[in-house]
């Protein structure tokens, strides 16, 4: 089972606009990645947020973690064309030594 | 600076067929893994390695082996290709475990196919 979900599965926006997604997760995690999918290429990492942080920028993105609620969100202000992409969140699980876990993703459509 | 390296990009294969994906990185990483991308399903973990020599199962290993002979390679091998195994496969590898805090990279993807 996925230990990470994302929601919405499908967002569209106008450009300029701000995109938010979230993601749950069920176990206790040591930190909770974000990567972004390209339509047909792979996954590059976006940011990285730890269990004892609750909030991290990078760029136009801002991370937000809420480790009682077992959950995250990905804000990406003033939105372009080129954030057009599918976003997944991925979590290391502590129970499951190296691996990351990843979710099923949000796929972000920015109009222009 | 190449990465991480997939070959080959595309396959298809008559069930029954064998093949052997590979994975190439040059950032000296010692974790690297297998993942199939499935409509709807994300990505799932095949079998991942912590390093030269070792391996150890994902979450979705059946049909699949795999070998670290070297640190800079990953071999994902299908002994019996399944129609069930038609996917996108990719490799990826990090620096130290995802408890470390440490980022993946991906390789560019392999689309295959099994009729």
């Amino acid at each position: 089972s996925q230990q990470g979900e994302e929601d919405p599965q499908a967002l569209s926006i106008q450009e300029g606009e701000n995109a938010t997604m979230n993601c749950s997760y069920k176990t206790s995690i040591n930190n909770l990645q974000w990567y972004r999918q390209n339509s047909g290429r792979g996954l590059v990492h976006l940011i990285l947020i730890r269990s004892n942080e609750r909030e991290k920028h990078s760029g136009r993105l801002r991370v937000t973690l809420d480790t009682s609620k077992k959950s995250s969100s990905l804000l990406i202000t003033a939105s372009r064309a080129a954030d057009t992409a599918s976003y997944f969140c991925a979590t290391d699980v502590r129970t499951s030594g190296s691996r990351l876990t990843f979710g099923e993703g949000t796929q972000l459509t920015v109009n222009p | 600076n190449a990465g991480v390296t997939q070959t080959p990009k595309f396959r298809v294969l008559k069930t029954g067929q064998s093949m052997t994906l590979l994975c190439a990185q040059d950032m000296n990483h010692e974790y690297m893994y297998w993942y199939r991308q499935d409509p709807g399903m994300g990505l799932r973990l095949i079998h991942y390695s912590v390093g030269e020599g070792t391996t150890a199962k994902g979450e979705v290993p059946d049909g699949y082996n795999v070998s670290r002979l070297k640190k800079q390679n990953f071999l994902l091998g299908l002994e019996s290709a399944a129609p069930s195994q038609t996917s996108v496969y990719f490799c990826a590898s990090s620096r130290r475990g995802a408890l470390m805090n440490t980022e993946a990279f991906f390789g560019q993807g392999t689309r295959l196919t099994v009729v």
